[in-house]
């Protein structure tokens, strides 16, 4: 258990609707991750933070930003949600290097739009 | 830019029966990671490979990170339907950061 809390964990919203999901950890971990994973495409890197306000873009990061005010917080903001973005989306934490610079995911967030 | 292959994409196969999942790069990696992911949960890290050529076994999955740390087997043997899931592997850069590469995945079903 890498201690990450994701919610909320099910989401139905609009089109046009902004949206929050939050990511919290419990175990101080500098680095987290958004990813979004979907059929065809697999794991994709939305966004990522290696510090306390510190975060820089992904993959797929456009429609997206995130936040990071807090070391055990990694807020990820749709802000004007549409269809393309209903997916499931996963926030991981980066194990230390002596583990093998390992990441732990989250049980991920489903999010619709409509 | 690193990519990682995944073979076979989808393999059914018979509770008892033996299988080998390959994961395949032109990119060297500092270590690799193999995760299995049931429908609705998160990917769930079963072992990170480190050194060129190590075997690591968990119980009746064995582990194989290539000489060159290019690429990775994982063989189960005597599968069971609880080995059922998506089995993705990863291919982390050197140091911190975002440099993690993932593979597309095996989707693998045992049938009783």
């Amino acid at each position: 258990d890498a201690g990450i809390t994701q919610s909320p964990r099910h989401k139905v919203t609009e089109t046009g609707t902004p949206v929050t999901l939050r990511c919290h950890q419990t175990e101080n971990h500098r680095y987290m991750y958004w990813y979004r994973q979907d059929p065809g495409h697999g794991l994709r890197l939305i966004h990522y933070s290696y510090g306390v306000k510190d975060t820089d873009k992904g993959e797929v990061s456009d429609g997206y930003s995130v936040s990071r005010s807090k070391t055990e917080d990694f807020l990820l903001t749709l802000e004007s949600a549409t269809s393309s973005q209903t997916s499931v989306y996963f926030c991981a934490i980066q194990s230390g290097l002596a583990s093998g610079n390992t990441i732990y995911f989250g049980e991920g967030s489903w999010l619709t739009v409509v | 830019t690193q990519l990682l292959e995944q073979s076979p994409q989808f393999l059914s196969i018979q509770e008892g029966e033996n299988l080998t999942v390959y994961c395949n790069s032109s990119s060297v990696f500092s270590s690799l990671q193999w995760y299995r992911q049931e429908p609705g949960e998160g990917p769930v890290l079963l072992v990170t490979v480190v050194t060129g050529g190590e075997v690591k076994k968990l119980k009746r999955l064995t582990f194989q990170f290539g000489d060159a740390r290019k690429d990775s087997s994982l063989h189960i043997t005597a599968a069971q339907p609880g080995d059922t899931g998506l089995y993705l592997c990863a291919g982390a850069d050197y140091g911190y950061g975002q440099n993690f590469v993932f593979g597309p995945g095996t989707r693998l079903s045992v049938l009783p």
